[in-house]
């Protein structure tokens, strides 16, 4: 079974500065999805940025980039110019595959944005 | 983006009733449609996954008869807690994805206190 950690619950960055979230993953499959959701207050579940494992180059997304290690089954986000917007819960997850399949959540990390 | 909505946003019920929320894609067609169970400070856990025509797949340890789903279209997807209590209390989120989508779309989540 695949399993999703994120081994950092809180994570706390002053305004406009970098900070990076980690997360592992274990699989033994080759094709695969990542992905880090946010979750703001309202609950709502956003996504932020998706990786294709087969992909060498890293997603980036504005100020959302990730460093994909596949070997080493690290997915980690780097939010830069942080905003107090950014102040949210941070999910990564894994797919198996482009077939339906569901998606397996990190614990998550909560996200603290000082002014 | 795809939009999902979810109904009701909150409800609160008295222990042994049944409780039904309903998950529809608004802009498009899903063919499966995912169940999630959020409690406080946790993450998402995959209650089920939903085909439409088909009988749900439920995750281990998950009751059906007392989470039934139901996805009569490919819009809509209902979950419905039956004879609910106070540990059924909880935060509900559907997710749906297209056949020819890579990316699971978000309702807004559904509250769910029993009384």
């Amino acid at each position: 079974a695949q399993t999703v950690t994120q081994s950092q619950p809180e994570m706390s960055v002053q305004e406009a500065e970098t900070v990076t979230l980690s997360c592992t993953y274990d699989t033994s499959e080759s094709d695969y999805y990542l992905f880090w959701y946010k979750q703001p207050p309202s609950r709502q579940m956003i996504l932020v940025i998706r990786q294709e494992a087969y992909k060498q180059q890293n997603a980036t997304e504005n100020r959302f980039s990730v460093n994909f290690q596949k070997a080493a089954k690290s997915f980690s986000l780097k939010i830069s110019d942080s905003q107090l917007g950014d102040a949210a819960m941070y999910f990564c997850a894994y797919r198996r595959d482009n077939a339906g399949n569901m998606l397996t959540f990190g614990g998550g990390t909560r996200l603290m944005v000082k002014p | 983006g795809a939009v999902v909505s979810q109904h009701p946003s909150r409800v609160i019920c008295k222990s042994g009733t049944s409780v039904k929320i309903e998950c529809r894609s608004l802009d498009f067609q899903a063919t499966t449609m995912f169940w999630y169970r959020q409690f406080p400070k946790q993450s998402l856990m995959l209650m089920a996954t939903s085909n439409e025509g088909s009988k749900a797949t439920y995750e281990q340890g998950v009751e059906k008869d007392k989470f039934l789903i139901n996805h009569a279209s490919l819009t809509l997807s209902t979950l419905t807690v039956a004879s609910a209590h106070p540990e059924d209390s909880s935060f509900y989120i559907c997710s749906a994805r297209a056949l020819s989508r890579e990316t699971q779309y978000f309702g807004p989540g559904t509250r769910l206190l029993v009384l």
